[in-house]
């Protein structure tokens, strides 16, 4: 069975740093894009980054591009997302969503994570 | 304000059929760049309804259709049933933002 399990998430000052982890099984992972999604309660998802199958190619929105890093480690089956200089703003939960395709670039999600809960204080 | 433009909300009957629009630009879903639509249930992550336009996933009942049309798309769901009733959002890819975009989500009501 495919599936993605986000964790790492919490309560942190603005201006901290956060690192969310996302283990993927029940399928080859490295075959697969891999991306980051948001979703403020009683809001649309964001889409916040996402990377290739080989980790050689990441995409970032505009709004977190210089602060979130995102990285995967195929020998783990586990995504990644660095979180640095966190804002208000990003208070969210963050899903992990396996991409329909190696490459990531304007994929469909079609395994979503019931998602990890940051909470950015000011 | 969404890239993307949804309707708020839409409703129909049990048993009819509805449409759900997703309107963009000549960046997005204008450009080669497909649309993708998902389905939320309260409480639960997004489920994935229709890829690249008009494809879907095994497991997704033919009721469900998607189609684009220039810088606009639409999802249509036929023989509605109260199991329908959620939240659906567009996604696409921006050329120009470069970077995915959301739609801001149609919530469906089944009278």
């Amino acid at each position: 069975e495919v599936e993605v399990e986000e964790s790492g998430g919490g309560l942190v000052q603005s201006g901290g740093s956060l690192r969310l982890s996302c283990a993927a099984s029940g399928f080859t992972f490295s075959n697969c894009g891999m991306a980051w999604v948001r979703q403020t309660p009683g809001k649309g998802p964001e889409w916040v980054s996402a990377i290739s199958g080989s980790g050689a190619s990441t995409y970032y929105a505009e709004s977190v591009k210089g602060r979130f890093t995102i990285s995967r480690d195929n020998s783990k089956n586990t995504l990644y997302l660095q979180m640095n200089s966190l804002r208000a703003e990003d208070t969210a939960i963050y899903h992990c969503a396996k991409c329909l395709t190696l490459t990531g670039y304007g994929d469909a999600f079609d395994m979503w994570g019931q998602g990890t809960m940051v909470t950015v204080s000011s | 304000q969404s890239v993307l433009t949804q309707p708020p909300s839409v409703s129909g009957a049990p048993g009819q059929r509805v449409t759900i629009s997703c309107t963009g630009s000549s960046s997005n879903i204008g450009a080669i760049n497909d649309v993708h639509w998902y389905q939320q249930r309260p409480g639960t992550a997004p489920k994935l309804l229709i890829y690249d336009n008009k494809y879907r996933p095994s497991g997704v009942p033919d009721r469900f259709s998607g189609s684009k049309s220039g810088t606009s798309a639409s999802l249509a769901i036929t023989g509605l049933q109260a199991e329908d009733e959620a939240d659906y959002y567009c996604q696409s890819y921006d050329s120009s933002l470069s970077e995915g975009v959301f739609g801001g989500g149609t919530k469906l009501t089944v009278l």
